[in-house]
């Protein structure tokens, strides 16, 4: 079993639709928590950032961590078609500077 | 003013060659990185290096080896090619090895003939 599991997609939804994305893990010592995004043939960029469980946003996004249930998620809302990318889950121990990435989830919005 | 830049963008080579990339980063970082990513868009990290000293090395083939000639800079040299090794190479920087927003380079796609 990979420490991060995500489903790969591709995930297609219209524009305008809230877009859910999620990832698993099995590293109960996981404490920080990033969603990546990353457009095709560009290197991955740095979304949104969490310490521990609770929720975070920022504008049309929102992550949330559940650590109980060793679950995460990025929702986005009023989805738009710049937002078609490949979104990438990232997580590390505290105080360690290696980043665990899941598989990624291709995303399209759809005009 | 690009803040993670690498060279060369593609790379072509055939198997049994030995090839170098270079990443270079503008941002004062102290920690850099280098990923690879399948073509399944699996990102798994290789090398970390802080102030010019190797902290993380990961299982890689010993064919692969990173050098930092100072904390700006880091290059990963590539002996005896194989057709696994295609891939695309991604070099990182965070502000230090206990900071873990990372930000990556263009990266580098590397084609194995």
């Amino acid at each position: 079993q990979k420490e991060v599991e995500q489903d790969p997609g591709p995930l297609s939804v219209p524009e305008g639709a809230i877009v859910s994305l999620n990832c698993t893990y099995s590293n109960s010592a996981f404490q920080y928590f990033m969603w990546y995004r990353q457009y095709s043939r560009k290197g991955p960029e740095l979304l949104m950032y969490t310490y521990s469980s609770g929720n975070k946003e920022d504008g049309r996004f929102t992550a949330q961590v559940d650590k109980s249930s060793k679950y995460i998620s990025l929702f986005i809302r009023d989805s738009q078609p710049s937002d078609s990318a490949t979104y990438l889950c990232a997580m590390a121990n505290f105080g360690n500077e290696k980043l665990t990435f899941g598989t990624g989830t291709r995303l399209t919005i759809i005009p | 003013d690009t803040a993670v830049s690498q060279t060369p963008k593609y790379l072509v080579t055939q198997m049994g060659n030995d090839k170098s990339i270079k990443c270079e980063q503008n941002l004062g970082h102290d920690t850099m990185y280098w990923y690879k990513q399948d073509s399944k868009k699996f990102l798994k990290i290789m090398f970390s290096y802080n102030n010019k000293e190797l902290i993380i090395n990961e299982t890689v083939p010993n064919r692969f080896s990173p050098k930092s000639p100072d904390k700006a800079h880091l290059n990963l040299h590539i002996n005896s090619l194989e057709l696994g090794d295609s891939a695309v190479y991604f070099c990182a920087s965070s502000q230090d090895s206990n900071y873990n927003e990372q930000f990556f380079g263009p990266g580098t796609r590397l084609t194995v003939l």
